[in-house]
């Protein structure tokens, strides 16, 4: 199975919006409504921000959202922060019982 | 509130076996409907999802490490473990055990709960 393919990097400016896409197949993305995503700062274990394609773990704001359409799901940040700033990676259901990262996204805030 | 610990690992030599421990605390191991997971990260590169192991000792691989992976569960100790064989340099990773946000295993994708993760390094 192959890595689901994400943007290396987005940029965007303070307070505005910036979406994140991760594109696979029908093997994985667009067979199930099963795409989560994770930030992960420098030198730190990931977090989940999103699962089940839109929804969000408690505690995470709801300035993230996340939504899928075919075989692309894209994660959005409204209201950007410089705190944003970092790494995003989405996550899929395979199938056979395997699950398949995307390579990663740095976000740049402006 | 569950917490996860990665063992130290070392330096391991070309071809040898890396063997990692995960230490839980906060959440018993043995509760059904739980599944426990390792993923990895090469050093400035992505994560990759090795393999679940779930109660009973069920496990699940990624098809790309499955001839050199073995997942166990000391529940006991309420540890669960990875062992990787006949490792090379591109087994240089940060290795991070982890746990779902929900139960079954449609939420096994879910890693809500993870390790600081723990460095392996492959070199002679």
């Amino acid at each position: 199975q192959s890595a689901l393919t994400q943007p290396r990097s987005v940029s965007g400016s303070p307070g505005h919006s910036v979406t994140i896409s991760c594109t696979g197949t029908s093997s994985d993305v667009g067979g199930y409504d099963l795409v989560s995503w994770y930030q992960q700062h420098p030198g730190k274990a990931p977090k989940l921000i999103i699962y089940d394609v839109g929804k969000r773990p408690s505690g995470v704001p709801d300035r993230f959202s996340g939504s899928k359409s075919g075989d692309t799901a894209s994660l959005t940040i409204s209201g950007l922060q410089a705190e944003d700033e970092t790494d995003y990676y989405c996550c899929s259901y395979g199938g056979s019982h395997n699950w398949v990262f995307g390579g990663g996204t740095r976000l740049t805030v402006l | 509130q569950v917490q996860l610990q990665e063992s130290d690992p070392g330096l391991v030599k070309p071809a040898e076996t890396l063997s990692l421990i995960c230490t839980v605390s906060g959440h018993s191991i043995t509760l059904t409907n739980y599944y426990w997971g390792w993923i990895r990260q090469p050093p400035g590169k992505g994560l990759e999802w090795i393999g679940t192991i779930y109660h009973g000792g069920i496990t699940y691989f990624n098809p790309s490490l499955k001839s050199r992976i073995t997942m166990s569960m000391d529940t006991s100790k309420n540890q669960f473990s990875l062992k990787l064989t006949s490792v090379t340099a591109a087994d240089t990773a940060v290795y991070y055990c982890a746990r779902p946000y929900g139960t079954g295993w449609v939420s096994s994708g879910n890693l809500g709960y993870w390790g600081q993760g723990t460095l392996a390094i492959v070199s002679s």
